[in-house]
């Protein structure tokens, strides 16, 4: 089975801290993608990529940014973090657009305080 | 907005019942996947019907897809305590190149 995890479960950070939250998957998957996921407003797309040093803005990039130096790790940056971008992260991958399913990792809940 | 919109929003039934969950979106989509996210965790991917099939099934899940109607039904038959779980819908734009959710329906399987 594909494998996507997330390197923390939960994590709480200071406002103004620089924060990485790190992806990994494990099949050779092309795309990778970054979520968020707040109560009433269902899943946003921060950033996604369909390739190594490549990167797309979702709907909401505004204060993220995303690293892909190696296929199968595909990381989120908090350039500064602040209180509302306190939410759960999700990261998943797919093999190819159009059709294929996403697996997703388990989460991270961030907290920052 | 391509997002899609799950109704209803909660479901509440009893163990053995079946549930019957829906979604429309606006646009041309190549695709349509459900997903099942149990509490506080990822999602999982059940069922990924194609633009061109109107039904699929997958053990106890039967999908369809109605694409002059722009919906889509996901019918859990027999249901138990561990479907308990949010569902979402997310479709697969032509012009899109990605998933859009939409806001889920909360699926609670009572004992």
């Amino acid at each position: 089975d594909v494998k996507v995890t997330q390197s923390s479960r939960y994590l709480v950070k200071r406002t103004g801290e620089k924060v990485f939250l790190e992806c990994v998957q494990d099949m050779d998957h092309e795309n990778m993608f970054w979520y968020r996921q707040d109560p009433g407003l269902g899943l946003r797309l921060i950033y996604f990529s369909y390739d190594v040093k490549m990167k797309e803005k979702g709907d909401i990039p505004e204060g993220y940014s995303v690293s892909r130096e190696k296929k199968e790790r595909f990381s989120l940056i908090l350039e500064s973090a602040s209180t509302n971008q306190t939410s759960m992260y999700l990261c998943a991958s797919s093999l190819g657009t159009g059709i294929y399913g996403y697996t997703f990792g388990s989460g991270t809940r961030l907290t920052v305080v | 907005s391509q997002q899609g919109e799950e109704d209803p929003q909660a479901l509440s039934i009893q163990e053995g019942e079946n549930a019957t969950m829906n979604c429309s979106y606006k646009t041309s989509i190549n695709n349509l996947q459900w997903y099942r996210q149990n509490s506080g965790r990822g999602l999982v991917h059940l069922i990924l019907i194609r633009s061109n099939e109107r039904e699929k099934h997958s053990g106890r899940l039967r999908v369809t897809l109605d694409t002059s109607k722009k919906s889509s039904s996901l019918l859990i038959t027999a249901s138990r305590a561990a479907d308990t779980a949010s569902y979402f819908c997310a479709t697969d734009h032509t012009l899109a190149q990605k998933l859009v959710f939409g806001q889920g329906t909360r699926l609670t399987i009572n004992p």
